[in-house]
């Protein structure tokens, strides 16, 4: 139990168009969901925090209206990277919240030309 | 702000070594958490440790948390390629949040 999916796993897209990126718990509810970014051989940095029916809490430093969150169901959870550009190019992770455990999903490999 | 170190940062051995992987915080941890992440997954779970002393083995690995809970130590006996992989400790009491550490990335060489 306990899975938690991502789609895509891998996109490349031009530079100046949007990315969408989803998060689903598969076999449980989520109210709360995470979004993170990760760099090569480096550690995970936390980019917001996804509530069911709310608004998302950003962390310092990253941009909301860049990094669209959207919690709409407890089960889904939507990042959308608008005007993509390249220095976004990056390793997107999710993870949902369970009895103070997070699952994390495979990743989302983002290439931005 | 509570700081995660780990150490070393990179470790590469052959397969059939033993290895000890180190996590040091600069306070005391709500629960601490080992993380392995194979390249191109996510981070899966591998241990919870939550009282000071505390010895958690997993077939091969072997966790111990600080008596103070201030650290912990990740110690691989016998290492197999398939233990490669970016290991993250993590403090996980901080209102649903995790706090990370860098990370030890493991090359295990056939």
């Amino acid at each position: 139990g306990a899975v938690v999916s991502q789609h895509p796993s891998r996109v490349i897209c031009k530079s100046g168009t949007s990315v969408k990126i989803e998060c689903r718990s598969l076999d449980f509810q989520a109210t709360t969901m995470f979004w993170y970014r990760q760099f090569p051989k480096q550690s995970l940095m936390l980019m917001a925090t996804s509530n069911e029916g709310s608004k998302a809490t950003y962390e310092q430093g990253v941009e909301k209206d860049k990094f669209l969150i959207n919690h709409a169901s407890l089960t889904l959870s939507t990042l959308t990277v608008t005007s993509a550009h390249p220095e976004d190019s990056s390793f997107y992770i999710c993870s949902a919240y369970r009895r103070e455990t997070q699952y994390f999903g495979p990743g989302t490999r983002l290439l931005v030309l | 702000t509570q700081l995660l170190e780990q150490s070393p940062q990179f470790l590469s051995i052959q397969e059939g070594e033993n290895l000890t992987v180190y996590c040091n915080s600069s306070s005391v941890f709500s629960s601490l958490q080992w993380y392995r992440q194979e390249p191109g997954e996510g981070p899966v779970l591998l241990v919870t440790v939550v009282t000071g002393g505390e010895v958690k083995k997993l077939k091969r690995l072997t966790f111990q948390f600080g008596d103070a809970r201030k650290d912990s130590s990740l110690h691989i006996t016998a290492a197999q390629p398939g233990d490669t992989g970016l290991y993250l400790c993590a403090d996980a009491g901080n209102n649903r949040k995790l706090i990370w550490g860098l990370g030890t990335s493991l090359a295990v060489n056939p």
